[in-house]
């Protein structure tokens, strides 16, 4: 059973585009954190998000963590080529001593 | 300091070999993590150490699966009788401390481990 789902898989779109990705579970999250990671490297944590309904931005990203916990949003604003990468959200799940689990992630790719 | 090192970054070995992936932590970091990435999925959680105890080995597929943390600080996973299956890119990271929710972890580049 796969605890996060990530949709879409896949997503390729113009630069200047807007887009959003999504994370879902059933599971309530103590913490949930994006990550992008490019080809041959480890994922870099984007943000971390704790509080029901909280909205962070960094610069063109726009964070949602959902009211009840379970779900998050990713929206990017005027894409560019440089935002191409694996999108990966992780979850630390309640009542499992936080562990932390990943999604499969979307793979975004900006055509110039 | 330096980020999370992990060594070696490829690893070509034939089926029934035995390897063994080394990660090199950020200094400092008590929680050190090992996950597994298979191609067009995300990272899966194998093992985490608190310091030098493996605090969960719960995502550690069988027992061809080990992997220890002698001093804390450097740590080694170890596969057995390697399998086709096991191909896959091996991530190490590291975190200051174990405690969600700002547990924030710093990640390697990983090793890619091709079984023939």
């Amino acid at each position: 059973t796969q605890l996060l789902e990530q949709s879409p898989q896949f997503l390729s779109i113009q630069e200047g585009e807007n887009l959003t990705v999504y994370c879902n579970s059933s599971s309530v999250f103590s913490s949930l954190q994006w990550y992008r990671q490019e080809p041959g490297e480890g994922p870099v944590l984007l943000v971390t998000v704790v509080t029901g309904g909280e909205v962070k931005k960094l610069k063109r990203l726009t964070f949602q963590f959902g009211d009840a916990r379970k779900d998050s949003s990713l929206h990017i604003t005027a894409a560019q080529p440089g935002d191409t990468g694996l999108y990966l959200c992780a979850g630390a799940i309640r009542n499992r001593d936080d562990k932390i689990i990943f999604g499969k992630g979307t793979r975004l790719h900006i055509l110039p | 300091g330096a980020g999370v090192s992990q060594t070696p970054s490829n690893k070509v070995t034939e089926k029934g070999k035995y390897v063994e992936l080394r990660c090199d932590p950020i200094s400092g970091h008590t929680a050190l993590y090992w996950y597994r990435q298979s191609l067009g999925q995300g990272p899966e959680f194998l093992i985490y150490f608190q310091g030098t105890g493996a605090a969960d080995d719960s995502g550690l597929p069988n027992d061809r699966f080990f992997a220890v943390r002698p001093e804390g600080s450097v740590s080694t996973l170890k596969i057995q009788r390697t399998e086709r299956g096991d191909s896959a890119v091996y991530l190490c990271a590291s975190s200051f401390v174990l405690a969600a929710p700002y547990n924030e972890q710093f990640f390697g580049p990983g090793t890619r481990l091709t079984v023939l």
